[in-house]
């Protein structure tokens, strides 16, 4: 069973780069398509981004200039960069994982297995 | 990309039916079948329990499900239990290839 577990520093300080790590047991990173998404207080979801196993990524056009997203098969670990963080990115940032239709052989567009997540706060 | 419209809370008593239901544009429900569904209780991660607009992955029960009009998708629970009370949210990919999320609806159980 696919799990999911999210690290990262907690507190980031205004202006600075926010990096996360999910790191993944059970499977195979390279197996799969990969999503970063957030949760703000009293707010809903927000998607920021995907990285499918063939590489390629897709990002939230709100946070595209601030995002990077990369994978690490060797550690089979994924990683969030998010720059110039203000107040507005304290959320609790997930990884979730692009649900694969195990009988068809495809992938889905939706998130069938999420880590717990880690709140980030950014604050001075 | 703007977010999925949501009603902000609905209520039902155990046994009923209820029905959140999830407005986009024709830029994402209007246009793609790939509306899917989370429930998520209070400091969990959410839970997928429709994809496709109506498809159950295994394991989600039978009295949950969802139809599309137009821009506008719906998830039905019926029976409605205490253990239902939770947040629920729904999602659509877009015409950018991105993902969108609706601002999420609390259910309460009577």
């Amino acid at each position: 069973q696919v799990q999911l577990q999210e690290s990262g520093p907690g507190l980031v300080r205004p202006s600075e780069t926010l990096s996360l790590t999910c790191s993944v047991s059970g499977g195979s990173i390279g197996s799969f398509s990969w999503n970063w998404v957030r949760q703000t207080a009293g707010k809903g979801l927000e998607w920021i981004g995907r990285i499918s196993n063939t590489g390629s990524s897709n990002r939230n056009p709100s946070l595209k200039s601030r995002v990077t997203m990369s994978a690490d098969t060797s550690k089979n670990q994924l990683s969030l960069r998010l720059i110039s963080v203000t107040a507005a990115d304290t959320a609790v940032y997930y990884c979730a994982r692009m649900y694969f239709h195990v009988s068809s052989g495809t992938n889905r567009d939706a998130f069938d297995i999420w880590g717990q997540g880690t709140m980030v706060t950014v604050s001075s | 990309q703007s977010a999925l419209t949501q009603p902000a809370s609905v209520s039902g008593s155990p046994g009923q039916s209820i029905t959140i239901s999830c407005t986009g544009t024709t830029d994402d429900i209007g246009v793609y079948n790939y509306v899917s569904w989370y429930q998520q209780h209070p400091g969990k991660a959410p839970k997928l329990l429709l994809y496709d607009v109506y498809h159950r992955p295994s394991g989600v029960s039978s009295r949950f499900s969802g139809s599309k009009s137009g821009n506008t998708a719906s998830l039905t629970i019926s029976g409605l239990q205490a253990e239902d009370e939770a947040d629920y949210f729904c999602s659509s990919y877009t015409a950018i290839s991105t993902f969108v999320f609706g601002g999420g609806t609390k259910l309460t159980v009577l």
